[in-house]
């Protein structure tokens, strides 16, 4: 069982639409988790972190982490074709150093 | 004005071949990465070093050799490469070990 796991899509959604992708996890010990979105042939850009449990928003992005359940989502909404992209979910845990662990992506496809 | 910074940004090399990649970050950041990401997107971290001690050493051939020269800089010398080899490497780096990973541009390597 992979520490962090992603459906690998393609997810496809019409334009305008919510996105959402999903993240699962198998250790517990995992405290911080990131959403980077990953468009082709480019790095891996951070677009939400969240540490508690709960809803997390910043603009058309709402990133739900559930500990108990180990889960962590990423909903995108009024989706763009600019948003067209790999979502990577990564954890880490809390401690003196810091290794994310990462899934291995939902790519994403906005239809226009 | 690139934060984190790679060079080269493309390598085509032989079997057998000793390179490195070179990268340097200007953010101030303490602690930087090395991770690997192969051709089915999974993003696995390599190394890291904070304040030019190793603090992450992932199982990985003892082919690769990271040096750090100081704090800004986070080398990564591949000795007898292989066609496994082959693969995006991304340097990262983080305000110290706790915070925030922001990724390089990647350094795309291909071994034939």
């Amino acid at each position: 069982q992979k520490e962090v796991e992603q459906n690998s899509g393609p997810l496809s959604v019409p334009e305008g639409a919510i996105a959402s992708l999903n993240c699962t996890y198998s250790d517990r010990g995992s405290q911080s988790f990131f959403w980077y979105r990953q468009y082709s042939g480019k790095s891996p850009e951070l677009i939400m972190s969240i540490y508690s449990n709960g809803d997390k928003e910043d603009g058309r992005f709402t990133a739900q982490l559930n500990k108990a359940s180990q889960y962590v989502s990423l909903l995108i909404r009024d989706s763009q074709p600019s948003d067209s992209a790999t979502y990577l979910c990564a954890g880490s845990k809390s401690g003196a150093t810091n290794k994310l662990i990462f899934g291995t992506g939902t790519l994403l496809a906005v239809q226009p | 004005d690139t934060a984190v910074s790679q060079t080269p940004k493309y390598l085509v090399t032989q079997m057998g071949n000793d390179k490195s990649i070179k990268c340097e970050q200007n953010l101030g950041h303490d602690t930087m990465y090395w991770y690997k990401q192969d051709s089915k997107k999974f993003l696995k971290i390599m190394f890291s070093y904070n304040n030019k001690e190793l603090i992450i050493n992932e199982t990985v051939p003892n082919r690769f050799s990271p040096k750090s020269p100081d704090k800004a800089h986070l080398n990564l010398h591949i000795n007898s490469l292989e066609l496994g080899d082959s693969a995006v490497y991304f340097c990262a780096s983080s305000q110290n070990s706790q915070n925030t990973i922001y990724f390089g541009e990647g350094s795309w390597l291909t071994v034939v």
